[in-house]
């Protein structure tokens, strides 16, 4: 079964809106971690923000936000004030109770003028 | 080092030889993973190394995969025998034990097999 799933493959944003990404995730672990990465078009792997499972509050981290909702497993990235550099592929992913990260397929953000 | 590098960036290799992909991680981070990416794709977990534990091999897609990890360091991918689906970018993270923080991830080997 798929640990981390992302529904959205690509989604258009104009610049200066905010997106939502969307992650679903999957474990019977009581602690766990939750990620989002960025991947531009030069591949290098780039953390944006962080959310353990015993967290109250949501993450914040600039401009971008983690909207964690436990009880229905997601932990959706919100991204305000898209930037055009904000254009490449973002991963989320989850650390169980072995430390290992298992990554969603990622969702290609592309930022419009 | 500063970060974890990984070398060489791009290989092309015929079909049927062996290859060696190596990664030296961050100085102090006891753990160590080994990540592919198919074009267009997401991360497929490999293996993950831990201190002097046995390594997690769970994610291997076949025996020609293997890898090995040196003195709790340096880390080497090798694949025997490549196929056209072995080609991928080859990703390798390392973090401390126990910290969420820590994952940072290497820039890649570019594996083309043809």
């Amino acid at each position: 079964a798929q640990k981390i799933t992302q529904t959205q493959p690509g989604m258009f944003v104009q610049e200066k809106e905010a997106v939502t990404l969307d992650c679903t995730y999957d474990t019977s672990d009581p602690s766990y971690g939750l990620f989002w990465y960025k991947q531009p078009s030069s591949g290098e792997m780039i953390f944006l923000i962080y959310q353990g499972s015993y967290d109250q509050q949501n993450a914040t981290e600039g401009r971008y936000s983690l909207n964690f909702q436990k009880a229905r497993k997601s932990a959706n990235l919100v991204i305000s004030a898209s930037q055009l550099g904000d254009s490449a592929m973002y991963f989320c992913a989850m650390r169980e109770y072995d430390y290992k990260l298992s990554f969603g397929a990622g969702t290609t953000v592309t930022v419009r003028a | 080092g500063a970060g974890v590098s990984q070398s060489p960036s791009n290989k092309v290799t015929e079909k049927g030889k062996d290859v060696e992909l190596r990664c030296d991680p961050i100085s102090g981070h006891t753990a160590l993973y080994w990540y592919r990416q198919s074009l267009g794709q997401g991360l497929e977990f490999l293996i993950y190394f831990q201190g002097n534990s046995a390594p997690d091999k769970s994610g291997l897609p076949s025996d020609r995969f293997s890898a090995e990890r040196t003195g709790g360091s340096v880390s080497t991918l090798t694949i025997q025998r490549t196929q056209q689906e072995d080609s991928a970018v080859y990703l390798c993270a390392s973090s401390r034990q126990g910290a969420d923080y820590g994952y940072t991830f290497g820039s890649g080997t570019r594996l083309t097999v043809v």
